[in-house]
């Protein structure tokens, strides 16, 4: 069985900080990595996406992945009161490809 | 209309009830899914339809059947169901179904089986 794990949070951090979110997975053929972002009653909306190893900037989102230790994780810089949402982690491999999610962290940005 | 639309937004319907639910992409896609959201659980891959094909039934009861007219429509034709079937329904579409192709998920319809 693939799984991914995430803490369910919530997760709260002040307005301005660096909030880290981490998820691992056990199929270590797993290919390419998503992080998706989804407001309460939305649905939701990608927002990073890495295949190698290391590390993926993008404005105020980095995506880590190591692959070796199954771990790929997200930092959200100067983070905002807009960025409270539950963040899922999907990774995709296998020979279909298909997403498998894990149950998303909560995160709350205090103003 | 861009992007991926969902029709109802909403439903409630009664175990006996007979209901479908309709996904359209104006992407210009050749892969749909469907995916059920229920609280506290992950989002479970339902059904995939690649070119039209479906390539992916997640073990999903057969009283969940989806229909793949051409690219752009996707349904699921409900009937006989259960109150553990409540939950979101979220269609998506990708490019093609290959491990690098981003999924847009479309708004979902929120079930609620009386």
């Amino acid at each position: 069985q693939k799984e991914v794990e995430q803490n369910s949070g919530p997760l709260s951090v002040p307005e301005g900080a660096i909030a880290s979110l981490n998820c691992t997975y056990s199929d270590r053929g797993s290919q390419s990595f998503f992080w998706y972002r989804q407001y309460s009653g939305k649905s939701p909306e990608l927002i990073m996406f890495i295949y190698s190893n290391g590390d993926k900037e993008d404005g105020r989102f980095t995506a880590q992945l190591n692959k070796a230790s199954q771990y790929v994780s997200l930092l959200i810089r100067d983070s905002q009161p807009s960025d409270s949402a539950t963040y899922l982690c999907a990774v995709k491999g296998g020979s279909q490809g298909n997403l498998i999610f894990g149950k998303g962290t909560k995160l709350s940005v205090k103003p | 209309e861009t992007g991926v639309t969902q029709t109802p937004r909403h439903l409630v319907m009664g175990m006996t009830n007979k209901k479908s639910l309709k996904c359209e992409q104006h992407l210009g896609h050749n892969a749909m899914y469907w995916y059920k959201q229920s609280a506290k659980k992950p989002l479970e891959l339902m059904f995939v339809y690649n070119f039209k094909e479906q390539t992916e039934n997640n073990s999903v009861p057969s009283r969940f059947s989806p229909e793949c007219p051409n690219s752009s429509h996707l349904f699921l034709h409900l009937h006989t169901l259960q109150p553990e079937d409540s939950a979101l329904y979220l269609c998506a579409s990708s490019q093609e179904q290959r491990d690098y192709n981003e999924q847009f998920f479309g708004p979902g319809t929120r079930l609620t089986v009386l």
